[in-house]
This record gives C-alpha cells, structure tokens and sequence, in this order.
C-alpha cells in the first residue's frame, strides 16, 4: 500500500498567520489527494480534492498543490476557528489511506 | 439537508459480532458509492470498506478483509457493516462517509456521519 508522510505532526502559531502542513507519498499518486479538516469530537470535512481543488462553501483562505509525492496544503492567514487536526488522504486503485494528521493549534 | 447517520455501535467481546447501519436522508443514495471509515480513540483515520452505488463491488483494507463485509439496500437507503471476528484492535468510532462523485465515484468522502462507537473488549 501507498504510505502518506505528513508533517508536522503538530503546530502552533498565531492568528494570521500563514500555515503549511506537507504530505509525501511513498510512490507517484499524480494528483490523487484530498485534504481533511477534522475538529475535536466532530467528523472529518472536506476541504480540497484532487489537490488543488476547493471543496463548495470552504473559505479562499484554505488551498493545496502538488502532484506526484510531493504535496502541500496552506491556511493563508490562519483564524481561530481553524483549530484542528488535518489529514492528507490518498486513492490509488481503491487503496485509500490517510497521513498521520497534523494538528493545528492557537500560539 | 443531506445526512447520515450511524448506530449499532456497542461493547462487544473479542471474537464476538457487531452490525452498523448507516441511514442516509437528503440525496439520492442508490447514486453514489459508500465507505466505512473508523478512527480508533486518540488515533487517526482509516478507511474501512467501499461499495459501489448498485452494490456490484465492494473493497476492504486489509486489516478487515475476510472479517468485515459491506453492504447496501437502495430501498432503505442504508448501509451496514457485518463486523466479524473482532478484535480489541477493531477498537474505533466508525463513519459512514457519502463518496462525492455520483456512480463512478470511489475516491473521497463528502458527506460523514456523527460517527458510531465500537469497543472490543473482554
């Protein structure tokens, strides 16, 4: 199966900020990536698919790029209601599977 | 508004036999493919199980493949999970989840349930 490698595993920092998690695949995916927004207690939503798309209804401020094994996934000027955990997840051939999670707290 | 919700979450001991359903509400259901993904307390994601729109396929991760069997009945827009053989590693809350693309669609999830709690143990 594909491994994803996501890191950091955590963060901090402050409101405005510009936050960059990274996720790498152990084999090529091309653009096959979506990006997850998970907050405590809830379930997982979907903000970008296919890498570089946004999601309808998920604020401009979110975005993704890559392809192959190297992706990226920004929060342009970080707000407080965008504390959560975030996960990278790949398809290859009905192989699912999810980065580790990076989770992104207030500094 | 487009929903899932899950149940038939519970303590279960190891061995033993467990059902989810997933009943979905608000779109079109016999449309679109399923999964099951769980996440085990304080853990992160793993996709579970797939199954096409019609039912016609249906993919597993390996660490339930031969224990775990989707399912879907189009009349009752439901989906279930058969959990077989559990083991305290089987430990999770578990999502049904909406793939977001209508019939061919196996690749994302757009649309999660609340989640339903599974314990395994003795």
């Amino acid at each position: 199966d594909i491994q994803m490698t996501q890191s950091p595993s955590s963060l901090s920092a402050s409101v405005g900020d510009r936050v960059t998690i990274t996720c790498q695949a152990s084999q090529d995916i091309s653009n096959y990536l979506n990006w997850y927004q998970q907050k405590p207690g809830k379930a997982p939503k979907l903000l970008i698919y296919d890498a570089s798309n946004l999601e309808t209804g998920v604020p401009s401020r979110f975005s993704g790029s890559g392809s192959g094994t190297d992706f990226t996934f920004t929060i342009s000027s970080l707000q407080p209601e965008d504390i959560a955990t975030y996960y990278c997840q790949q398809y290859d051939n009905l192989r699912l599977t999810f980065g580790g999670g990076t989770k992104v707290e207030i500094k | 508004q487009v929903q899932l919700v899950e149940s038939g979450g519970g303590v279960v001991q190891p061995g033993g036999s467990l059902r989810l359903s997933c009943a979905a509400s608000g779109f079109t259901f016999s449309s679109y493919g399923m999964h099951w993904v769980r996440q085990a307390p304080g853990k992160g994601l793993e996709w579970v199980a797939f199954i096409r729109y019609d039912g016609s396929n249906k993919y597993y991760a390996d660490s339930v493949k031969g224990r775990f069997t989707i399912s879907r009945d189009n009349s009752k827009n439901t989906l279930y999970l058969q959990m077989n053989s559990l083991r305290a590693e089987d430990t999770a809350v578990y999502y049904c989840a909406k793939d977001p693309t209508v019939t061919t669609g196996d690749d994302a999830f757009d649309i999660w349930g609340q989640g339903t709690m599974v314990t395994v143990s003795s």
